[in-house]
């Protein structure tokens, strides 16, 4: 069964504290890995699209990787504005439609 | 460029009644699919609408139906409202299996 689980469910760090956001799936043929943010109440935010392991997407603070069976998003000296939930999900090689499956989001807080 | 818009932003029900959200694409996007998303949780995929055909369906009950129109805005419906229904909709456009970009969600809210 396609699963993704992501890790830590919620995160805490000071301004300028850089860390990382994991994301581990198991898809059966990996057409898309995608990052989203979310803040409270509002629709997902595209933010990345990885489709090949070792692959590399930038923008300003975050940076996402691709392995065979993980992905990370990477946040450098984060700031307050960076607090969201941030979402990983899946896109199945098999499914004709592209449908996505999410985990569950690590919420991050960023304080001044 | 209007990004994808739904209506209505807010809904209140009670147990039993129907529900419809409503949702216009991304301009130059021609599918649609529509998650389900939990308190804390992320969204479920319910399904997916392209030429006007429902194309895939996720885990929900017959109870969720929808529609897309031939300008490609959709239309989800809810039958008999339980109170677990109660969560964000979310409706996203895309091209094909491309990328899918979100609305801003309807919250309902079921008593």
């Amino acid at each position: 069964e396609d699963q993704v689980t992501q890790s830590p469910e919620a995160l805490r760090l000071q301004e300028g504290e850089s860390s990382s956001l994991n994301c581990s799936y198991t898809v059966s043929g990996l057409r898309g890995l995608f990052w989203y943010r979310q803040d409270p109440g509002k629709g997902p935010e595209f933010l990345f699209t990885l489709y090949s392991a070792g692959e590399e997407k930038e923008k300003e603070r975050l940076k996402a990787t691709l392995t065979k069976k993980e992905s990370f998003l990477h946040i450098t000296a984060p700031k307050p504005e960076d607090s969201a939930t941030y979402l990983c999900a899946v896109q199945a090689g098999s499914s004709n439609t592209g449908k996505l499956i999410f985990g569950q989001g690590t919420t991050l807080q960023v304080k001044p | 460029d209007a990004g994808v818009t739904q209506s209505p932003t807010h809904l209140i029900k009670t147990r039993g009644q129907q529900v419809t959200l409503r949702c216009s694409p991304k301009s130059g996007h021609d599918t649609v699919s529509w998650y389900q998303q939990a308190l804390g949780q992320g969204p479920q995929f319910i399904f997916q609408y392209y030429e006007e055909e429902e194309r895939q369906r996720g885990n929900f009950p017959d109870r969720f139906s929808g529609h897309q129109f031939p300008n490609y805005s959709s239309e989800l419906n809810v039958n008999a409202l339980l109170l677990g229904d109660s969560a964000l909709y979310l409706c996203a456009s895309s091209h094909l299996r491309n990328e899918q970009f979100f609305g801003p969600g309807t919250r309902l809210t079921v008593l």
